[in-house]
């Protein structure tokens, strides 16, 4: 069954730290790799994508990583904000399957000033 | 463009009484997906459509049912509401399964 699977659950950062978040798969075959924002009370948002052959994808002070041998991403927050404060969930495609899509259950991210 | 919009925002049943959320997109989108999301659970796949008139089922569908008339609108119906129902709701449409999702605002629902 294909799973993913997020870390940490939650974590609390000061604002202008850096966090990374981390996002392991066992979607097969892989497609593509998604990264989305969901602010409290609101629907995702994607932030990036990323295929098989893209190993780093930036979107202004968010920075996506793959490395599909060992099948896990990152994301990495740069200089947080208040406004990162959000849930970041990983959502990975299959290129079949009626069900093509896995969701991460989320890393919610906490930032205090 | 509106992208999706779903109604209510907010709603508050009663066990056994049934009701339809509705959602509608306006980019043409072939792909269209219900999800309902819990504390601890993330997105679970509710039901799907790939296109007008074609419609499947996803990990969660009892107590669901869907219709796809147009390709504009995927309305969302509760048969019989059980507190078990109790959760945020989201319609998401894209160009295909594997693009990019552009979810809707979401509805709240509780069943009492």
């Amino acid at each position: 069954k294909n799973q993913v699977e997020q870390s940490p659950q939650s974590l609390i950062i000061l604002e202008g730290k850096n966090c990374t978040l981390q996002c392991n798969y066992t979607v097969s075959p892989f497609s593509n790799l998604r990264w989305y924002k969901q602010d409290t009370g609101r629907g995702p948002v994607s932030l990036t994508i990323m295929t098989f052959s893209e190993n780093t994808k930036s979107n202004g002070r968010y920075t996506a990583t793959l490395d599909a041998d060992t099948k896990q991403s990152s994301l990495h927050i740069t200089a947080s904000q208040l406004s990162d404060s959000a849930s970041y969930i990983c959502v990975v495609s299959a290129f079949y399957g009626n069900n093509r899509l896995a969701f991460g259950k989320g890393n919610q991210v906490v930032v205090i000033p | 463009n509106a992208g999706v919009t779903q109604t209510p925002k907010f709603q508050v049943l009663k066990t056994g009484q049934s009701m339809t959320l509705q959602c509608a997109q306006d980019m043409n989108h072939e792909y269209m997906s219900w999800y309902r999301q819990d504390p601890g659970m993330g997105l679970r796949l509710i039901h799907y459509s790939v296109g007008a008139g074609i419609t499947d089922q996803g990990e969660v569908p009892n107590g669901y049912n869907v219709s796809r008339s147009t390709t504009e609108d995927f309305p969302l119906r509760l048969l019989s509401a059980a507190p078990s129902q109790t959760s945020v709701y989201f319609c998401a449409s894209s160009r295909g399964q594997g693009a990019e999702q552009y979810f809707g605002p979401g509805t709240r629902l509780t069943v009492t």
